[in-house]
């Protein structure tokens, strides 16, 4: 099965701060990777989908890149709504469809 | 809108079985896979059963495999998931999530908490 890590595990920054975090795959997965936004209490929303399309709605500050095995997010003017934990996915061909470990982003 | 309502959470005790159900609406149900996710507490996100849209095929996490049934009534617009053998390591909130294109979640429901304790 695939295996995603993903660094850092926790980041403090500052509003308007520019973040990135990355995501690894133990396997080329070529484009297939999503990054999602989880807040305490709720469920996960969908951010990027095949590594660099915004959902539609998603603020443009969130972007994303890559393809084989590394892959970065990045926010690039850290609001107060985005602190928060990402989770990068998998789904290159058949399920499994791995998450990564997650990196949460609090305020400095 | 876009809506899933899940249910059916609850404490079982370890080998017992639960019955979820994820109620759909604002979107045509029998054309999407579904899934279910789960998030144990102060956990990261599990994947654990994918089925296709119109039930011909199903895929399931390692952990659940033989434990977790995962089905849908397209007439109902209601997805399950029959646990049977819980165990504690079962216990987290669980999600089920639409399906764009095999593996792509793009909506949500709000979860139900599972817990499996003696």
């Amino acid at each position: 099965d695939i295996q995603l890590t993903q660094s850092p595990s926790s980041l403090s920054a500052s509003v308007g701060d520019r973040v990135t975090i990355t995501c690894q795959a133990s396997q080329d997965i070529r484009k297939y990777l999503n990054w999602y936004q989880q807040k305490p209490g709720k469920a996960p929303k969908l951010l990027i989908y095949d590594a660099s399309n915004l959902e539609p709605g998603v603020p443009s500050r969130f972007s994303g890149r890559g393809s084989g095995t590394v892959f970065t997010f990045t926010i690039s003017s850290l609001q107060p709504e985005d602190f928060a934990t990402y989770y990068c996915q998998q789904y290159d061909n058949l399920p499994p469809f791995t998450f990564g470990p997650g990196t949460k982003v609090d305020i400095k | 809108q876009v809506q899933l309502v899940e249910s059916g959470g609850g404490v079982a005790q370890p080998g017992g079985s639960l019955r979820l159900s994820c109620a759909a609406s604002g979107f045509t149900f029998s054309g999407y896979g579904m899934h279910w996710v789960r998030q144990a507490p102060g956990k990261g996100l599990e994947w654990v059963a994918f089925i296709r849209y119109d039930g011909s095929k199903t895929y399931y996490a390692d952990s659940v495999k033989g434990r977790l049934t995962i089905s849908r009534d397209n007439s109902k617009k209601t997805l399950y998931a029959q646990m049977n053998s819980l165990r504690a390591e079962d216990t987290a909130v669980y999600y089920c999530a639409k399906d764009v294109e095999a593996g792509r979640l793009d909506y949500w429901g709000q979860g139900t908490l599972v817990i499996v304790s003696s």
